[in-house]
């Protein structure tokens, strides 16, 4: 069975500290996402990867940085951490297709992240 | 960039009933729609999707049309069950080769009544 593992389930860190979100996927997909999940917004794109050491910002990019060395690991840091970042971190992966593919994403279980 | 619209945000149904669930889109370049359930401590999962050349796709009781003219999208589910109790979201994506985002509606809680 396919998966997407984030290293910590819940996570509690404080002020300015600077954190690392690790994301492993075991399926060699291409692509990799970092979302962020809140009450009453729903899921929101912060980074993604199509490619080892390639990222791309997505809609909410402010306040975080990613980290792809490695085809199977995707890292969010936050470089000082602030309590507005307190969230639910979602890792996902999908597969590049040909044009006439679509493709569907894999999600991990999330990291609760507490910024206190 | 792609704006999703998700309503309702909380939808209650008794077991055995209907429950629908819709979304709009606006960027008409988009065509990949799919619909996550999440369930309470668990990631997002994928439990049916839709291209745009394609308006109505079944999988047993659950079902997704689409209007590509109106753009909006609906899911289905008949004969609820308990375990369809979970947050659902719907997606969009313009699948035009390289990788993008899904862009997700804020999700529904469906709640199903005993």
């Amino acid at each position: 069975d396919v998966k997407v593992t984030q290293s910590s389930r819940y996570l509690v860190k404080r002020t300015g500290e600077k954190v690392f979100l690790e994301c492993v996927q075991d399926m060699d997909h291409e692509n990799m996402f970092w979302y962020r999940q809140d009450p009453g917004l729903g899921l929101r794109l912060i980074y993604f990867s199509y490619d080892v050491k390639m990222k791309e910002k997505g809609d909410i990019p402010e306040g975080y940085s990613v980290s792809r060395e490695k085809k199977e690991r995707f890292s969010l840091i936050l470089e000082s951490a602030s309590t507005n970042q307190t969230s639910m971190y979602l890792c996902a992966s999908s597969l590049s297709p040909p044009m006439t593919t679509f493709r569907s994403y894999t999600f991990g279980s999330g990291t609760r992240l507490t910024v206190v | 960039g792609e704006n999703v619209e998700q309503h309702p945000s909380t939808l209650s149904v008794q077991e055995g009933d209907s429950a629908v669930i819709k979304c709009t889109y606006s960027d008409s370049a988009s065509n990949y729609f799919p619909w996550y359930k999440q369930e309470l401590g668990k990631g997002p999962q994928l439990i049916i999707d839709i291209r745009s050349n394609v308006g109505e796709k079944k999988d047993q009781r659950i079902a997704v049309t689409l209007n590509k003219t109106a753009k909006h999208f609906s899911l289905h589910i008949t004969e609820t069950q308990p375990e369809d109790s979970a947050v659902y979201f719907c997606a969009a994506l313009y699948s035009g080769g390289g990788a993008d985002g899904l862009t997700f509606g804020k999700g529904t809680h469906l709640i199903i009544q005993p």
